[in-house]
């Protein structure tokens, strides 16, 4: 059974409109993150969280909210979708810990129109 | 700022014939390094982490990690049809990471196995 799991897998939405992406994990990790992927472009981290009911700038934030309700939940916000925030976000979870594993969800597609 | 490259872009293979990817990286602290396979449409699957010069295998999976040449390498023996996916490289920064295993990822090698 996934461990990491992400809703919608797709979604289209209009310039301007808002836009939440939700990551749920059964893995009982501390760490939660999101990342996009842009074709022809590897992962880059937006949000990461280490606790719930907080959450830390990665390295591409601005345009993008994080909230993380509770341990097992971590959303993406888009408060004003822009054509340039076409892509697909990832979200992953992993334990405390240098060398500690990062487990990913499937995806989401979200095309910005 | 890690520079992660990934090469080549995309290579074919035949079904059993040996595959070899390769990373190249820009921070030579970097001791943390990480393949994983991309299906189409699907998440991210870890194949192989290393984290000291040298060879780990697992499985029909190595990688080779050179840090005084800034070189990371997986090689796949025995390519399946299966195994035609979308190869990414991910390094971590080093010490100055904190707490969390930061990763800069390249941007992958298409890789398609043909019967």
């Amino acid at each position: 059974e996934a461990a990491v799991t992400q809703s919608p897998r797709s979604k289209v939405a209009v310039t301007g409109g808002k836009v939440t992406l939700s990551c749920h994990q059964t893995n009982n990790h501390d760490y939660m993150y999101w990342y996009r992927q842009d074709t022809g472009h590897g992962l880059r981290l937006i949000h990461y969280s280490y606790v719930a009911d907080s959450t830390e700038k990665g390295d591409i934030p601005d345009g993008y909210k994080a909230s993380r309700p509770s341990q097992e939940n971590f959303s993406l916000i888009l408060e004003l979708a822009s054509l340039s925030q076409t892509a697909v976000y990832f979200c992953a979870s992993s334990e405390r810990g240098f060398y500690a594993e990062q487990f990913f969800g499937p995806g989401t597609r979200l095309t910005v129109l | 700022q890690q520079k992660v490259q990934q090469s080549p872009e995309s290579l074919t293979v035949s079904e059993g014939a040996m595959a070899s990817l390769n990373c190249t990286f820009s921070d030579g602290t970097s001791n943390n390094f990480r393949w994983y396979r991309q299906h189409s449409a699907k998440g991210l699957e870890v194949l192989v982490s290393i984290f000291s010069d040298g060879e780990k295998e697992e499985g029909r999976f190595t990688a080779h990690l050179n840090r005084a040449n800034l070189h990371v390498s997986l090689h796949i023996r025995e390519p399946q049809p299966s195994d035609s996916a979308v190869y990414l490289c991910a390094v971590s920064m080093g010490l100055l990471s904190g707490s969390f295993n930061k990763l800069t990822f390249g941007a992958g090698t298409r890789l398609a196995v043909c019967p």
